[in-house]
């Protein structure tokens, strides 16, 4: 059974700063690994798909990482902004294809 | 750019009542999901379906839980006597291929059993 674990659960930062976010996952045999953006009350953006064949995934100031050997995969914001803060969801398939598993998120504060 | 929309964005029931919550995914999207996020926990897997049916369902997804396509934009899902426990955001979401594209979500509706 698929296990998703996000650190750290909140981080705060001053405008400006490049921070990452980890995510690891138990069964490293995916075929992908998603993140996503959660606003409050609101749905899930898809951020970024990085597919198990790549090891990097880009889209503008964002940056994901994945290295299926060791369970981990990274997301980097550059230049952070107070538009960012929102909470970031990684997931990763869980059986088949069809079904993700996700962690907790990492709570992102970006003070202006 | 198309999106999954999802409606009421809130509904509020009685312990015991029948809701149904609905969805209309992205239209050239094939496979169609259903997760729900309970107040201050993960998002959690529901059901997925493919081809007007099941393709796979999680042990939260018991025989109160059904969903339906009806036409050829809507699928829903029915919750036929809610428990005070069913209290959650659902969303629906929708993908063309997996695993090869991404997963799209709606906004949710938030379901408040009383």
């Amino acid at each position: 059974k698929q296990e998703v674990t996000q650190i750290p659960a909140a981080l705060s930062v001053p405008e400006g700063e490049n921070l990452v976010l980890n995510c690891s996952f138990t069964d490293s045999a995916i075929y992908n690994l998603q993140w996503f953006r959660q606003d409050p009350g609101k749905g899930l953006t898809s951020l970024l798909l990085i597919q198990s064949s790549q090891r990097e995934q880009t889209s503008g100031r964002l940056n994901a990482s994945l290295d299926k050997s060791s369970g981990r995969s990274t997301l980097y914001i550059a230049a952070s902004q107070p538009g960012d803060s929102a909470t970031y969801l990684c997931a990763a398939p869980s059986g088949s294809a069809r079904q993700l598993t996700f962690g907790s998120g990492t709570q992102l504060t970006v003070l202006p | 750019e198309p999106e999954v929309t999802q409606t009421p964005s809130h509904q509020v029931t009685q312990m015991g009542q029948e809701v149904i919550l609905r969805c209309v995914p992205i239209s050239n999207h094939l496979y169609f999901y259903w997760y729900r996020q309970i107040l201050g926990q993960k998002v959690e897997f529901l059901v997925s379906f493919y081809n007007n049916e099941i393709s796979e369902k999680s042990e939260i997804f018991d025989d109160q839980f059904s969903v339906e396509r009806p036409d050829g934009s809507n699928f829903t899902l029915k919750i036929r006597s809610t428990k005070l426990e069913d209290s959650a955001m659902y969303f629906c979401a929708s993908t063309r291929t997996p695993p090869n594209s991404p997963l799209h979500f709606g906004n949710g509706t938030r379901l408040t059993v009383t």
